[in-house]
């Protein structure tokens, strides 16, 4: 298994301008994660689906986050307008039923301009 | 509020010497712990984790934990340093049943030659 695949790897953007951050878990795990990393305030969980649901968004910062998971082979995670302060390294992650460890995909660094 | 906690923000040891990265938890009922390491410009890799059972853990690269019930503490220990593991390491807990990992602020580990 090539193991969680994000992308683009990198993303500069302008302030203002939509962002879509993407995600394919390794097959056959349950949950799904996304987490967002700063210097300032570590490693957040934003959101995390099961089966393809989202259970918890309560660390999504702002409506101008949205994350949705059409299938269990993908997953989006969009910031519409982007700002300056949502620079940061924004991971996924999947972990499956019966194995309690979560695996990361190697992330997306977005600098917003 | 439920946490991991790690003291140190960077430890420093020299090669070949034993490694300590300190962790201690608040965690309600039975957690399961973990810890995961972060090379530069990647994304968190599982070391091991403890569930149930022996107190002591033995993971990947020669990376052993002593869950300490008593102490709430969960240090990461390795009898030898390398170079190669300097690093970010990140103490996580998750509730027990949920299996959604949430990380302590990290600890930079710096092996000097």
């Amino acid at each position: 298994d090539a193991g969680v695949i994000q992308s683009p790897r990198h993303e500069v953007t302008e302030m203002g301008q939509e962002v879509t951050l993407r995600c394919k878990p390794i097959s056959g795990h349950d949950y799904l994660f996304w987490y967002r990393q700063t210097m300032m305030r570590g490693l957040e969980l934003l959101i995390y689906f099961n089966n393809n649901v989202p259970i918890d968004d309560s660390g999504m910062p702002e409506d101008r986050f949205s994350a949705k998971m059409p299938n269990a082979s993908f997953s989006t995670l969009k910031i519409q307008p982007s700002e300056p302060r949502d620079s940061a390294v924004y991971f996924c992650a999947s972990s499956g039923r019966s194995r309690t460890e979560a695996f990361f995909g190697q992330g997306t660094r977005l600098t917003v301009v | 509020a439920q946490s991991v906690a790690q003291p140190e923000d960077q430890v420093n040891v020299a090669e070949g010497n034993p490694l300590t990265v300190k962790c201690t938890y608040s965690v309600s009922g039975n957690p399961y712990l973990f810890w995961y390491v972060q090379y530069p410009n990647r994304g968190l890799q599982f070391l091991l984790k403890y569930i149930t059972g022996d107190n002591l853990v033995k993971g990947s690269y020669g990376f052993e934990a002593e869950f300490n019930k008593s102490q709430t503490s969960f240090h990461l220990k390795k009898p030898s340093a390398l170079v190669s593991d300097s690093a970010l390491y990140f103490c996580a807990y998750a509730s027990g049943g949920s299996y959604i990992p949430t990380f302590g602020r990290g600890t930079s580990l710096i092996v000097h030659p």
